[in-house]
């Protein structure tokens, strides 16, 4: 394991549900991230929080809102998704030492809106 | 600019063959590659990552070409294993792209 967790793993909802998936890292990480990963297509990055401050959103919909209560924990909530929405969605976490990120994944939340 | 251009997109190889994907990137600034390995169900893992100070670096079977003046960059995995069958990634970072970009991916498949 390395050391990010991700809860649930699978999440079916409707385009009408709101839902939570959640991200921990137990590494003493700084940066934490959200990805989308969709079939044949590469990862994509769609939040970054540094020291619990969101530095970066990839336009993207508001729809998805990232929540980061501590250096330890991060939330993705969702709301009224579209099908397209459907893919795995990543956490990472990462040590930010101004340099580069060697970012270590979670085991991701396979999503599915009907 | 920011993009990783991976290839192939498949590739299926003998048990003892050695793969080779190959990504390329057009940002000079980018100065970090990693490479990540995903199994089917499982988050990435970073398996090897390379500096452009060097042209090449090993870490067990598995080895990384870096060919600066041509902004290319390999994965060779050398007498490769049925367990090596997993997708692979790789990325770059640098300059004003703090964050990974990735390349689409490479499905690896080894036949025993």
């Amino acid at each position: 394991e390395t050391g990010v967790t991700q809860t649930p793993r699978h999440l079916v909802m409707g385009m009408t549900n709101k839902k939570s998936l959640k991200c921990e890292q137990h590494l003493g990480h700084n940066a934490m991230y959200w990805y989308k990963q969709s079939a044949k297509k590469p990862l994509e990055l769609m939040f970054v929080y540094n020291f619990k401050e969101q530095t970066e959103n990839n336009s993207v919909p508001s729809r998805f809102s990232p929540e980061c209560p501590n250096s330890s924990h991060l939330f993705l909530h969702l709301h009224t998704l579209q099908p397209e929405d459907s893919a795995l969605y990543l956490c990472a976490s990462s040590q930010d030492n101004g340099d580069f990120y060697e970012q270590y994944f979670g085991p991701g939340t396979r999503l599915t809106v009907t | 600019q920011q993009q990783v251009k991976q290839s192939p997109q498949s590739l299926i190889v003998q048990k003892g063959g050695i793969p080779i994907i190959n990504c390329a990137y057009e940002n000079t600034a980018f100065d970090y590659f990693p490479w990540y390995q995903q199994f089917p169900g499982k988050g990435p893992a970073l398996l090897i990552a390379i500096r452009p100070d060097v042209s090449e670096k090993k870490e067990g079977r598995f080895t990384i070409s870096f060919n600066k003046s041509a902004k290319q960059f390999s994965l060779h995995i050398m007498d490769s294993q049925p367990g090596d069958s997993a997708t692979y990634f790789c990325a770059a970072s640098g300059g004003s792209a703090r964050q990974l970009t990735f390349g689409s991916g490479t499905q690896l498949t080894v036949l025993p």
